[in-house]
């Protein structure tokens, strides 16, 4: 079964500890993204990756770090994490294949709040 | 560069009539739309996505919506709205296979006996 899996799917974190927000993909994607989601904006893209050891930046990246050793996974890094980071975070991933027709697949979400 | 606005962030409609969730896109080259449904304290779902094929799209739970290019539009509807149908609802563009996913802000569907 095609699946993006995210971990944890919830947390309470304080300000300043380090949190990793793992994600894990077994569809062979190249493409990978993460996204948060926040009342009245919509979901916005933080970080994305075209492939193995290529990463950039989406519309919302301070704060965050990312990094893509392995194909299938895609974890997302809060440093020092801020009350402001408070959000629902998804991870997606595609196919760069054209014949794909360009579905983006969804992890479940992650809520994660920072006090 | 692509956007996407959803006009009314709420929308409230009886059980058993027609809904029309709005939904325009910008984009500067031939999009993919996509309708995706977020029910409450849950993932996204995909309803459905217009990929320059057929421009009337159907997609899951009896929702469809139709590529308007003239207009630049991708209106979702649904005939008979249904209690379960209680959700956000979020409309998105895509330009291409290597490129982001970009969301608008969302319209959350009330329906109401």
């Amino acid at each position: 079964e095609a699946q993006v899996t995210q971990n944890p799917r919830y947390l309470i974190t304080v300000t300043g500890k380090k949190l990793t927000v793992t994600c894990s993909q077994n569809m062979n994607h190249e493409y990978m993204s993460w996204y948060r989601q926040d009342p009245g904006l919509g979901l916005r893209q933080i970080y994305y990756s075209m492939n193995v050891e290529v990463t950039d930046k989406g519309d919302v990246p301070e704060g965050y770090k990312v990094s893509r050793k392995e194909k299938r996974n895609f974890p997302l890094i809060l440093e020092s994490p801020s009350p402001n980071q408070t959000s629902l975070y998804f991870c997606a991933s595609s196919s760069l294949d054209s014949t794909s027709g360009n579905t983006i697949y969804f992890g479940e979400g992650s809520w994660l709040t920072v006090v | 560069a692509q956007s996407v606005t959803q006009l009314g962030s709420h929308v409230s409609v009886s059980e058993g009539a027609l809904v029309l969730l709005r939904c325009n896109y910008s984009s500067s080259v031939p999009p993919y739309l996509f309708w995706y449904v977020q029910y409450p304290n849950q993932g996204l779902q995909l309803l459905l996505k217009y990929t320059s094929a057929a421009t009337l799209v159907k997609g899951i739970n009896g929702f469809e919506a139709e590529f308007k290019k003239s207009e630049t539009s991708f209106h979702l509807t649904k005939p008979s709205a249904h209690m379960s149908d209680a959700a956000e609802y979020f409309c998105a563009v895509r330009t291409g296979t290597a490129s982001k996913l970009t969301f608008g802000t969302g319209t959350r569907l009330q329906v109401t006996l």
